[in-house]
Order: structure tokens, then sequence, then C-alpha cells
């Protein structure tokens, strides 16, 4: 079964750009959650989708959004790129919401620099 | 809301030896999980060990068990006989059992070195 995949694994953007991350979740999990993780920071709880719906979201400025498709594949956007937000961004899927003993499976990451 | 602190933020161990990692958490919450994962220089977050607060025994996993202290709000994780592939990134980390989500609480992590 093939795990959770993140695409692209690497990205440099510039400040006011925008920028898409993309997840597919392992085949059979309809829940995927998007982490931050920064040195100083670790790892903060961006949102979770299920059902193509936000079920939970983080403290982060509306800048940061997500969606979820049918397929349960994710993405999740910022706009308007700050230094700060020069990070790991960090996938992670379960079966659902529900299956509170599932652990979480997460991806490779993907490397955002902003410029 | 709910923490969870690792107050050490490095730690090195020598191969075939035994080394403890630390993790304290703070809930008003009866039930819930934890975990702790492991994250290698690939930087995918990989599951290590995971105990349900209700059980009272320690989970164990081949060469990984914890100290699970509920009173204390201590969740340690104990590695035996080292190997250089245990190098890595560890969290400890929180999943309440409510709320319908999947949100994990992370602590900083600490950064484990195995010396040959």
């Amino acid at each position: 079964k093939a795990g959770v995949t993140q695409t692209p694994r690497y990205l440099i953007k510039t400040r006011g750009q925008q920028v898409t991350l993309s997840c597919s979740p392992i085949s059979g999990h309809r829940s995927v959650s998007w982490y931050q993780q920064t040195p100083g920071q670790g790892l903060q709880f961006l949102f979770e989708y299920f059902s193509e719906t936000q079920r939970n979201k983080g403290n982060f400025p509306g800048r940061f959004s997500g969606r979820q498709f049918s397929n349960s594949r994710s993405e999740m956007n910022v706009s308007t790129l700050e230094l700060g937000d020069s990070a790991l961004y960090l996938c992670a899927s379960s079966p659902n919401p529900f299956s509170y003993n599932s652990p979480l499976h997460f991806g490779n990451g993907t490397r955002l620099t902003v410029t | 809301a709910q923490t969870v602190t690792q107050s050490q933020p490095e730690m090195s161990v020598q191969e075939a030896e035994t080394v403890t990692l630390s993790c304290t958490y703070d809930t008003s919450e009866s039930d819930y999980y934890l975990f702790w994962y492991k994250q290698p220089p690939s930087r995918q977050m990989i599951l290590v060990i995971r105990q349900e607060a209700y059980k009272q025994q320690n989970a164990t996993e081949n060469r990984f068990s914890v100290n699970f202290q509920k009173a204390a709000k201590s969740f340690s994780l104990k590695i035996s006989d080292s190997q250089l592939g245990d190098a890595a990134m560890y969290f400890c980390a929180y999943r309440m059992i409510t709320g319908a989500n999947s949100k994990l609480t992370f602590g900083k992590g600490i950064t484990l070195s195995v010396r040959p």
C-alpha cells in the first residue's frame, strides 16, 4: 500500500507570492491533516479535512487555507507569503477522525523556503 | 488547552546501551492517546509506540517501551540496545478522544544521537 504522498518536496518562493501544496493520503484514508514544522515553534496543527469538509483549524491567519477533494486528496494554499512561512509542511492521513486508535501516517513533507 | 513538554533538546547514547527520553503533558481529560514519533533526516514522521490512557499496562514494541505515569502526567520512552538507525528527532504527542478530530499536540522534540 502506497504511503502518504506530498508534492513537491521542495519549493522556493518570493515574499508576496502564493503557493499550493498537495497531499495524497493512503488509499482508503479519508481524513487529512496538515502541520507546519519550524525550528522555533516545532510542529503546529494547521487544519484537518474529512469528507471534503474542514473539521478543525489551528491558530493560523486566514492566508492559510485548504481543501479536500472527493478522492480525499488535499491541497493547502498560502497566499501573500511572508519570510516566517518558511517551514516544513507535513501532511498526515488516517481512516477518519473517529478512529482514535489509528495513528496518523505522515508524508515526507514539503520544504518551503520564502526569500 | 493540552500541552506537551519535552525538556531535553538533545541526548546522546552509546550504541547497544539504553536511553530514556522524557515527556510530560497537561490535560484535564481522563482518556486520551499518547504517541512517540520518530523523525529521521528523511523527514517522514514514523510511529514508534502508542499508549491509551485508560490502559494501565505500559506499551512495548520490540526494543521500545514506555513508562506511563498517568497521575504524574509523564510518558517517557525507553530505547534498549540502541542502534545507529535510532538516531533521529523524537516527538511525544497527545491526542484527545473527543471532538471527532485527529489533531495531535506535539512536544518540541528531542534530538537523539547514537555513538558507535
